[in-house]
Order: C-alpha cells, then sequence, then structure tokens
C-alpha cells in the first residue's frame, strides 16, 4: 500500500490556460474521488468513478472541468480556461468498493493550484 | 440538501485539559466519517461512524454517534500538543448509491503548552 499519489504537487498557471492533474489511487481500490479544498473550507465533492465509469458529478464540475478514469487505475482532472476561483487545492481519494461501507476514503497529498 | 455543521470552528485549548466537539447533519445518514488534517497535509483517517450509538476510541480521540439526533462528537481527553490539528467529519448523502461524502467547515485547534 504506496498510498494516493498526485502530480503535481503544486501548479501555478495564467488565468485562461489550461491545467491538468493526475492522480494514481491505491492498487486494489476501484473507486476514486476528486474534491476540491479552499482555504478554511472543507472539501467539496466534484465527481467519483467506479473502475472506468463516472458515476457521480458534482454541480460544482462545470463546463471547464472533465475527469477521466480511461482504464480504471490513474485518473486525471483537467480544467480549461482556468480562472483565479479555480485556485485551490484539488484532493484525490480511493477506496475499495468491498469495503467502501465501513472503510474511510483514503486521501492523497493533493495538488494546489494557483491561477494568477 | 445535506448540510454538516461543526461547532466550534476554532479551539484553542492547554494541554491536559478535556473538551468536546460536535458535528450536526441536517438529513438522515448512514455513515459518518472523522478527519485529521495538519497544515498544508492530507486528510486522515480518525474514525467512521455506522451506528446509531457507535463509539470508537483511539488514543486521547473518543468519537460518538446519535443517529436520531443527528449528533456526532469527538471527546479529547488530556489534549497534548501533537493533536493539534484541524478536525473534520462528514457525512454521506443519503441518496440511493451515493457514495459522496459532504464535509463540515473543520474545527481548528490548538493545544496549548
Amino acid at each position: 500500500d504506496t498510498g494516493v499519489s498526485q502530480d503535481p504537487r503544486h501548479k501555478i498557471t495564467k488565468r485562461g490556460q489550461n491545467v491538468t492533474f493526475r492522480c494514481d489511487p491505491i492498487s486494489e481500490h476501484n473507486r476514486l474521488y476528486w474534491y476540491r479544498q479552499t482555504l478554511g473550507q472543507g472539501p467539496e465533492f466534484l465527481t467519483y468513478f467506479q473502475n472506468e465509469a463516472q458515476l457521480e458529478k458534482s454541480r460544482l464540475l462545470s463546463d471547464r472541468f472533465s475527469a477521466e478514469r480511461p482504464k480504471g487505475s490513474f485518473s486525471t482532472l483537467e480544467i480549461q480556461r482556468t480562472e483565479q476561483g479555480d485556485s485551490a487545492m484539488y484532493l484525490c481519494a480511493s477506496s475499495s468498493w468491498a469495503s467502501s461501507y465501513n472503510s474511510p476514503l483514503h486521501f492523497g497529498n493533493g495538488t494546489r493550484l494557483t491561477v494568477t | 440538501e445535506l448540510k454538516v455543521e461543526q461547532n466550534p470552528l476554532f479551539l484553542s485549548m492547554q494541554e491536559g485539559k478535556n473538551y468536546t466537539i460536535y458535528c450536526n447533519y441536517s438529513t438522515t445518514s448512514d455513515r459518518l466519517y472523522w478527519y485529521r488534517q495538519d497544515p498544508g497535509k492530507s486528510l486522515e483517517s480518525l474514525f467512521v461512524l455506522l451506528s446509531n450509538g457507535a463509539v470508537k476510541q483511539e488514543g486521547r480521540l473518543m468519537a460518538s454517534l446519535d443517529t436520531k439526533a443527528r449528533l456526532s462528537t469527538l471527546h479529547i481527553t488530556a489534549a497534548v500538543h501533537d493533536l493539534s490539528a484541524t478536525y473534520f467529519c462528514a457525512v454521506v448523502r443519503p441518496q440511493g448509491g451515493s457514495e459522496k461524502l459532504v464535509f463540515g467547515k473543520g474545527m481548528k485547534l490548538t493545544v496549548n503548552p
């Protein structure tokens, strides 16, 4: 169990640019989640996958946001035409469907996005 | 819409003291989680509470769940500086098949020597 890995740790971009983040879940976990956390707030749900299927999306996930998990392993989160309001910590988490009811989500260290 | 409220949001306490923090949620749910977050770090799972009356303890922390009151408590016993962190509770949204966790704003705890 090497934990949930996210890359990059930090990203600074100019407004209007596109950015992509990667998440590698714990290897035996088939559920993968994306959350966004701003300063002083709790994480907000963005989306989650079971294997390669995206099963739930938040209304927070505007048309500029897209997430994929093409082979049911790693996932990418892309933000197009970034805005200053997108500045936040983007957290990835994973869990196993088989034990998800009584097991917590395991979170990665996050990608901190700053849009200038 | 499910809302999760934590009380208090900030707490400064001295080492050796006891305190209880609260987490209220607005609609029925069957799972409640407590997480800890250190500055600049990710979230670390503390407890998963699944049923009414559930009580779990780990070290100086004890969590309980009252599903009828839609309330969870996190009790701190004889606080030590290492407990300084932000504590979040989170509840699963009660819609069939949803795995969306709704988090509270977090309680920032500072334990002073």
